[in-house]
């Protein structure tokens, strides 16, 4: 079954960047989503097919994927985005959707 | 205002039975796919079932499978989980989802579910 490698956490300094890794077999050919949680918050979309940004989400954000490892970029990281950030694929072997363990973000 | 509005959780006993019912609202809901994603506390997001939008194509998680039913009602633009055989590990909050063909664009604020003697 496929599965996505997400690191638990990162800790960044206001004003500095954000790089929130998802690593996956062959990741770079398939579509990544990105989710952000809040604490006692329901997910919001952050991020979609590997770099579209919804609306709503600060420019600040951005994505790519390249072989394995897949990318959230936060520039400018600023106190409200301390959160959990998770990544998530569809397993098209399995038909199930594929979420990564999570990475919490801490604002320094 | 597109909304999910999740109900039918609560505390039941292990072996127990739930039903969780999803409001759908704000937009054409027979033309999406949903899904159930669950949360244990502490812990990461789990896909739990997913439906298209004619429920033609149903689908389960691993450890759902033959416990777990999804069925929707598109002319009460609802979305439903019945739960049999419950377990501890069942134990979460569970959101209702939109999906986009891709990516889950709109969450419910979840149905908090307990199973526990």
């Amino acid at each position: 079954s496929y599965v996505l490698t997400q690191a638990p956490s990162v800790s960044v300094a206001p004003g500095k960047t954000a790089n929130i890794t998802c690593g996956g077999n062959n990741i770079g050919s398939k579509s990544v989503h990105w989710y952000q949680q809040r604490p006692d918050q329901a997910p919001v979309l952050a991020m979609s097919y590997n770099s579209d940004r919804p609306s709503g989400i600060p420019e600040r954000f951005s994505g790519s994927t390249s072989g394995n490892t897949a990318t959230l970029t936060i520039s400018r990281v600023e106190a409200g985005d301390e959160a959990d950030y998770y990544c998530q694929v569809w397993d098209s072997r399995g038909n199930r959707w594929v979420f990564g363990g999570g990475t919490k973000l801490t604002v320094l | 205002e597109v909304q999910l509005v999740e109900s039918g959780g609560g505390l039941v006993k292990p072996g127990g039975s739930l039903r969780l019912s999803c409001a759908a609202s704000g937009f054409t809901f027979n033309k999406y796919a949903m899904n159930w994603v669950r949360q244990a506390p502490g812990k990461g997001l789990e896909w739990v079932s997913s439906i298209s939008d004619g429920s033609s194509y149903i689908y389960y998680g691993e450890s759902m499978k033959g416990r777990f039913t999804i069925t929707r009602d598109n002319a009460k633009n609802s979305v439903y989980l019945q739960m049999n055989s419950l377990r501890a590990e069942d134990t979460g909050i569970y959101y209702c989802v939109r999906d986009q063909g891709g990516p889950l664009d709109i969450w419910g604020q979840g149905t908090k579910v307990t199973v526990s003697p």
